[in-house]
């Protein structure tokens, strides 16, 4: 299994300032068909997990443009570049390239 | 609205069998991948299986394989997740979510306690 593996694991901000995650993959998440399937999830307290960012870079609809991703092959970052007060939760990277799917072990924001 | 919504969880003993049902809403199930994955209490996200959008794949994690089987009636648009055998480290709240290389919309997820 492709272990991903984020750090920090845990990360205290002050409000407005920015805020970076970083994860690594034991393999390289490039597909065959050029792509690179590595997402980025928040989950809030109480919450389902929610998509920020797929395949690397890509926002989704609705989310702030605070949040950016960057990376490639083995090496990923999501980065607030202010954080707010309803960024606070759990971020966890997921890799959608190789069987079977694995998640990082998450990283708790807290303000 | 895309939704999808999850229900059959509940208290099983250690060897016991549940079955998990995915509905899903406002958008063509029959043409996406599906996905569960599951968060044990206190602990993050492990991804637990997917199925094809024809039903004809399946993939499972280590852990489960051998005692979940999922599966999918597209006529219903709902996803069904069997789960034989359960030990007390299947404990935990299921989500359904859509896709394969990406999951996109997540349900709200049904609690399983294994626990005698």
């Amino acid at each position: 299994d492709v272990v991903m593996t984020q750090s920090p694991l845990s990360l205290s901000v002050t409000l407005g300032q920015p805020a970076s995650i970083s994860c690594r993959s034991g393999q390289s998440l490039v597909y065959s068909d050029g792509n690179t399937y590595l997402n980025w999830f928040q989950q809030r307290p109480g919450q389902s997990p929610r998509r920020l960012i797929y395949k690397v870079s890509n926002r989704d609809s609705g989310v702030p443009d605070r949040f950016s991703g960057s990376g490639s092959g083995t090496d990923f970052t999501l980065k607030i570049s202010r954080v707010e007060t309803e960024d606070v939760g759990v971020y966890y990277c997921m890799q959608g390239t190789h069987w079977p799917r694995t998640f990082g072990q998450g990283t708790k924001v807290d303000i | 609205e895309v939704q999808l919504l999850e229900s059959g969880g509940g208290l099983v003993q250690p060897g016991g069998s549940l079955r998990l049902s995915c509905a899903a809403s406002g958008f063509t199930f029959s043409t996406n991948g599906m996905t569960w994955v599951r968060q044990a209490p206190g602990k993050g996200l492990d991804w637990v299986s997917h199925i094809s959008p024809g039903g004809d794949t399946t993939i499972y994690a280590d852990s489960v394989k051998g005692r979940f089987t999922l599966s999918r009636d597209n006529s219903k648009n709902m996803l069904y997740l069997q789960m034989t055998s359960l030990r007390a480290e299947d404990t935990a709240v299921y989500y359904c979510a859509r896709g394969s290389t990406t999951l996109d919309v997540w349900g709200q997820g049904t609690t399983v306690t294994v626990s005698s």
